[in-house]
């Protein structure tokens, strides 16, 4: 399957700021997603990244707070932004290889800290 | 009701003994069955994929699904103290072929 690199693995932030994680993967994919994973708990599907067009938003998730990018079939950029200790989380990228119903497979994660 | 549901656990069982996984799920249209495994602070692997009603096995996995019931389930034979981790059961979301809906994950502890 695709090998997915995703950055920063982890990082510590000030409230208020932005950060920008970044997924790659070595082969075109179909699909690409972002997921949030809060401390204990299971997956939750921000949106699906959209290539050459605005990504699709889960309910609860908005643009202005989660911008995302999806330039080509290999790379998707995840904005978290205006930071608060609330979104201090594991943010995961996913990709679909194929067509029909493939499954979904996992960058390593960021580990997102907000102080 | 939730739309994917797990027993959290944790579930105990002894070094290799047959660890029982369960998953229910609301949408009777789902098409598409995952389960991943998720070690501490990793991310999620896949482990099984099952589409049609029966059982699928892979080495020491056997995925077991029910459309009819609604429900999935991963059997793990002879357990290892590796299998120690939290396994998510994932449906695809109504009107998606690629969307995913996770359970909360069931947490096994595998004694030596």
């Amino acid at each position: 399957s695709a090998v997915i690199s995703q950055k920063p693995s982890r990082d510590i932030c000030q409230r208020g700021t932005s950060l920008t994680i970044q997924c790659q993967v070595d082969s075109q994919v179909t699909m690409m997603f972002w997921y949030r994973q809060q401390p204990g708990q299971s997956l939750t599907l921000i949106a699906t990244a959209n290539q050459g067009s605005e990504a699709t938003y889960e309910s609860g998730f908005v643009i202005d707070k989660f911008p995302i990018s999806r330039p080509n079939l290999t790379f998707s950029t995840l904005t978290v932004s205006n930071m608060s200790p609330e979104d201090s989380s594991i943010y995961l990228c996913s990709v679909v290889e194929g067509m029909g119903h493939q499954p979904q497979h996992f960058g390593d994660g960021t580990r997102l800290s907000i102080l | 009701q939730k739309e994917v549901e797990q027993n959290s656990g944790p579930l105990s069982v002894p070094e290799g003994a047959i660890a029982s996984l369960n998953c229910t799920y609301s949408d009777r249209v789902s098409q598409s069955f995952f389960w991943y495994r998720q070690y501490s602070g990793k991310s999620p692997e896949l482990i099984m994929s099952i589409y049609s009603n029966g059982d699928k096995e892979d080495g020491r996995f056997t995925a077991q699904l029910n459309k009819a019931s609604q429900y999935v389930s991963l059997l793990i034979r002879d357990s290892q103290p590796s299998d120690s981790a939290t396994y998510l059961c994932a449906v695809n979301m109504r009107g998606s072929s690629y969307k995913l809906i996770f359970g909360s994950g069931t947490r096994l502890l595998v004694r030596p």
